[in-house]
């Protein structure tokens, strides 16, 4: 069956640091992969998506680029900032509208000023 | 902004009471989700609802679960005899069309004693 296998966490690092998230999957066919991120206090929000390979999805300085050839979906930001501290989940869906999703388990990622 | 709402935030319960988690989704949103994460796993769905009946379900939601959407606006899971193994958050999600992206609740997290 479909899998996502995330980066274990927690991720610690300091203000301006470069972050790398890495996610990893398993799917029949040609998947839609997500990255949600949870702020304290409040439900899982889109980040960002990309539906087919080399697919490249960003928002708020995050991206992802959707490698068919190493099954992967790794989370980058150049420059991370205390606001950016949450839990980030990666997941994919078999059709574009992302209804049933799979989940990674979450990476904790806590930024110090 | 509208968001998905969830109560309680916290519930806690003896094995073998019902509990039901409610949810309030985005008023003109029409497709509805539950989903489940265990402390320490990953975010499982539980089951989907369209048009007043449940359009798939997990191997998870087994006759202990069911949902429904008594008053055009909440949404509910109940859980008919809970578990220690039913102790999770359970988050609730909308979205309008089929196509569209999934708005998550901050979740409810059931403690089962």
């Amino acid at each position: 069956g479909n899998s996502v296998t995330q980066m274990e966490g927690p991720v610690t690092l300091s203000e301006e640091a470069f972050l790398t998230i890495n996610c990893t999957y398993t799917a029949t066919g040609y998947p839609s992969l997500f990255w949600y991120v949870q702020y304290p206090g409040e439900g899982l929000q889109l980040l960002l998506k990309a539906t087919k390979a080399d697919d490249k999805g960003s928002n708020k300085g995050f991206e992802a680029t959707y490698r068919k050839e190493t099954t992967s979906f790794h989370l980058e930001k150049g420059s991370v900032q205390v606001s950016d501290s949450a839990v980030y989940f990666c997941a994919l869906s078999e059709n574009p509208g992302a209804q049933k999703l799979v989940f990674g388990q979450g990476t904790r990622l806590t930024i110090n000023p | 902004e509208p968001e998905v709402t969830q109560t309680p935030s916290h519930q806690v319960t003896q094995m073998g009471q019902e509990v039901i988690l409610r949810c309030v989704p985005i008023s003109n949103h029409l497709y509805f989700y539950w989903y489940r994460q265990i402390l320490g796993q990953k975010v499982e769905f539980l089951v989907s609802f369209y048009n007043n009946e449940i359009s798939e379900k997990s191997e998870i939601f087994d006759d202990q679960f069911s949902v429904e959407r008594p008053d055009g606006s909440n949404f509910t899971l109940k859980i008919r005899s809970t578990k220690l193994e039913d102790s999770a958050m359970y988050f609730c999600a909308s979205v309008r069309s089929n196509t569209g992206e999934l708005f998550f609740g901050e979740g409810s997290r059931l403690t089962v004693l």
